[in-house]
């Protein structure tokens, strides 16, 4: 089952805008990831941001993580028509439950507009 | 970052053949790769995880004797659709991840099959 819902499910923007998704989920976590996935193509990682952290910065992508309302945020400044893809978000179960694999939101589908 | 490489990345087969899709990490050893399948415009469904030298796990729901999952090596894991029916049409992906668990998790390019 999915862990998490990600809104919106489909965003279009124009060039130069900023872009924000939003992911919450509904267990504890270790760590929250989040991913783009170009049409027809494997994931590609973007950044990862642990339960005792509250925001990261990577290049033109900040994330946020609020653990007592178990949602993330991922904001994408300046997107470029190369920013179109799929954006996921991911997370890990806490040791207890012996569960290694992802579980991913339902997805963004952002469209960038040159 | 790491590298998986998942073959192939297309195929067409028939009702009631059985296809193989591999996955190798190329430059680190995974003792585990997951398994996930993934409809149009859906997200990723973990449909097992892979363990080096033991059986897979397998999801709720998830026919262990239609995906044959086998993981001989720590850098190849490998996903055979056995019966294949058109409903099974889907992009499958794996990915594995280096050691700990609170890291990021590297992804094949996918497989797209298609039963006719």
């Amino acid at each position: 089952s999915q862990q998490g819902e990600e809104d919106p499910q489909a965003l279009s923007i124009q060039e130069g805008e900023n872009a924000t998704m939003n992911c919450s989920y509904k267990t504890s976590i270790n760590n929250l990831q989040w991913y783009r996935q170009n049409s027809g193509r494997g994931l590609v990682h973007l950044i990862l941001i642990r339960s005792n952290e509250r925001e990261k910065h990577s290049g033109r992508l900040r994330v946020t993580l609020d653990t007592s309302k178990k949602s993330s945020s991922l904001l994408i400044t300046a997107s470029r028509a190369a920013d179109t893809a799929s954006y996921f978000c991911a997370t890990d179960l806490t040791p207890d439950t012996g569960r290694r694999a992802l579980t991913f939101g339902s997805g963004t589908r952002l469209q960038v507009q040159p | 970052g790491a590298v998986v490489s998942q073959h192939p990345s297309r195929v067409i087969c028939k009702s009631g053949t059985s296809v193989k899709i591999e996955c190798r990490s190329l430059d680190f050893q995974a003792t585990t790769m997951f398994w996930y399948r993934q409809f149009p415009k859906q997200s990723l469904m973990l449909m097992a995880t892979s363990n080096e030298g033991s059986k897979a796990t397998y999801e709720q729901g998830v026919e262990k004797d239609k995906f044959l999952i086998n993981h001989a090596s720590l850098t190849l894991s490998t996903l055979t659709v056995t019966s294949a029916h058109p409903e099974d049409s889907s992009f499958y992906i794996c990915s594995a991840t280096q050691g700990a668990m609170n890291t990021e998790a590297f992804f094949g390019q996918g497989t797209r099959l298609t039963v006719v």
